[in-house]
């Protein structure tokens, strides 16, 4: 099957700084991505739909200055937590599907711990 | 927006015991989901049904689109079968949007 691998798998950061997280698609291309967010005991919520070559999509609720996507390529989308804040805290996973299909394929997700 | 509701939410069961776990939609759509998701977070998509049953080791997965119900079933479970298990229905009228998932199914299986 597909394979989507996010990295990091984990993350401490202070207060303040951004982090960076990768979703690539290794062995097939992405026109669309999505982002997802996870608080404890929650089940998972869409944050933004990720385009290639264009704006991301944003739910309701999700702030796009704080939490910024590219998605430059087929292969790669990236989240940006900037300033980040211990409410930021959270499980943060991508999802890909193949061009014209429907099935979708998960990251390995990343723990995001504020501090 | 669709609805997923699943149940239980939180199911502990003896190994060997068959598992059936619910989820219900509000609006037809043309493919479920099922998720597994370990304690340290991984998703594994498991199944991806339109119609009647799919069946993956002791996995099984059925779905009544008129009923707008799925099932998944586990068959001589296992303590290693203990995890989150998820529905996800994709958007109404299909598109690019994001998938909507249930809260999810703790599993716990005790040896």
């Amino acid at each position: 099957g597909a394979v989507v691998s996010q990295h990091p798998s984990w993350v401490i950061c202070k207060s303040g700084t951004s982090v960076k997280i990768e979703c690539r698609s290794l062995d097939f291309q992405a026109t669309t991505m999505f982002w997802y967010r996870q608080f404890p005991k929650q089940s998972l919520m869409l944050m933004a739909t990720s385009n290639e070559g264009s704006k991301a999509t944003y739910e309701q609720g999700v702030e796009k200055d704080k939490f910024l996507i590219n998605h430059a390529s087929l292969t790669l989308s990236t989240l940006t937590v900037t300033s980040a804040h211990p409410e930021d805290s959270s499980f943060y996973i991508c999802s890909a599907g193949r061009v014209g299909g429907s099935e979708a394929f998960f990251g390995q997700g990343t723990r995001l711990t504020v501090v | 927006k669709n609805e997923v509701e699943q149940s239980p939410q939180n199911l502990t069961a003896q190994e060997g015991e068959f598992i059936t776990i619910n989820c219900s939609y509000s609006v037809g759509i043309s493919a479920l989901h099922w998720l597994q998701q370990h304690p340290g977070g991984g998703i594994v998509s498991l199944f991806m049904l339109s119609s009647g049953k799919k069946k993956h080791g002791r996995l099984i997965a059925t779905i009544n689109i008129q009923e707008k119900h799925s099932s998944l079933h586990i068959t001589a479970s296992h303590p290693r079968d203990s995890a989150v298990y998820i529905c996800a229905v994709p958007p109404i009228g299909g598109g690019a949007d994001g998938l909507t998932f249930g809260k999810g199914t703790h599993l716990i299986i005790q040896p």
